[in-house]
């Protein structure tokens, strides 16, 4: 089981520009969050998707969009990027309808310069 | 409002010297607390989720335990590879599935030799 995997691993884009970063869930899981971690803060929610489609949303603005596919797996999209974007990107996968364990994979750290 | 607060925000210990992290929370519907390590430029991996008030899990050197205002982590006899950010979180309740995780800033611990 290769858990949660994500890429890139790496990322640096300049401001203004759109990135797009993707995510496979662990084996068996079918619900895809996405959380952003600035430098020293814990991990804060952006959006979470489940059957294709986007179920709850953080305080993120309209430029922050996702995808999640038939296989499961999703993409962040962040457009017009901004200096403050700069963090790790983090997803973590879960099984709907239980009480279970949602695991993370390595993230991507996004510079914007 | 949910909230998490994580106390100390950083603990040095001597290799062998046992404490505990704190991790008090404010959440309407808890639908679980969870621990995680996570390493500098890594994504938080996961060491246990508690439930409900007097739960208490344990791996190794660490021991998770569950009240209804807070959670414990106890790490017994540390050693320097046990240096990492602890970070807590708490699962919301969303419409009757699983809602997101709201973090806590994380403790930072450091185990010297």
């Amino acid at each position: 089981d290769a858990g949660v995997t994500q890429s890139p691993t790496h990322l640096i884009k300049t401001r203004g520009q759109q990135v797009t970063l993707r995510c496979s869930p662990k084996s068996g899981h079918d619900t895809v969050s996405w959380y952003q971690q600035a430098l020293g803060q814990g991990p804060q929610f952006i959006f979470q998707y489940y059957e294709e489609e986007e179920r709850q949303r953080g305080n993120f603005p309209d430029r922050f969009s996702g995808h999640q596919f038939p296989n499961y797996s999703s993409e962040l999209n962040v457009n017009a990027l901004l200096l403050g974007d700069s963090a790790l990107y983090l997803c973590a996968s879960s099984a709907t309808g239980k009480l279970t364990e949602a695991f993370f994979g390595q993230g991507t750290r996004l510079t914007v310069v | 409002e949910d909230q998490v607060t994580q106390s100390p925000e950083a603990l040095r210990l001597q290799e062998g010297e046992s404490s505990s992290l704190n991790c008090s929370y404010t959440v309407s519907g808890l639908r679980g607390l969870f621990w995680y390590r996570q390493d500098p430029g890594k994504g938080p991996e996961f060491l246990f989720t508690l439930y409900s008030a007097g739960e208490e899990k344990e791996k190794e050197r660490l021991k998770a335990t569950l009240t209804k205002k807070e959670s414990f982590l106890h790490i017994t006899a540390p050693k320097p590879e046990d240096s990492a950010t602890y970070l807590c979180a708490v699962r919301t309740h969303y419409g009757g599935s699983q809602g997101n995780l709201i973090f806590g800033k994380g403790t930072k611990l450091s185990v010297k030799p």
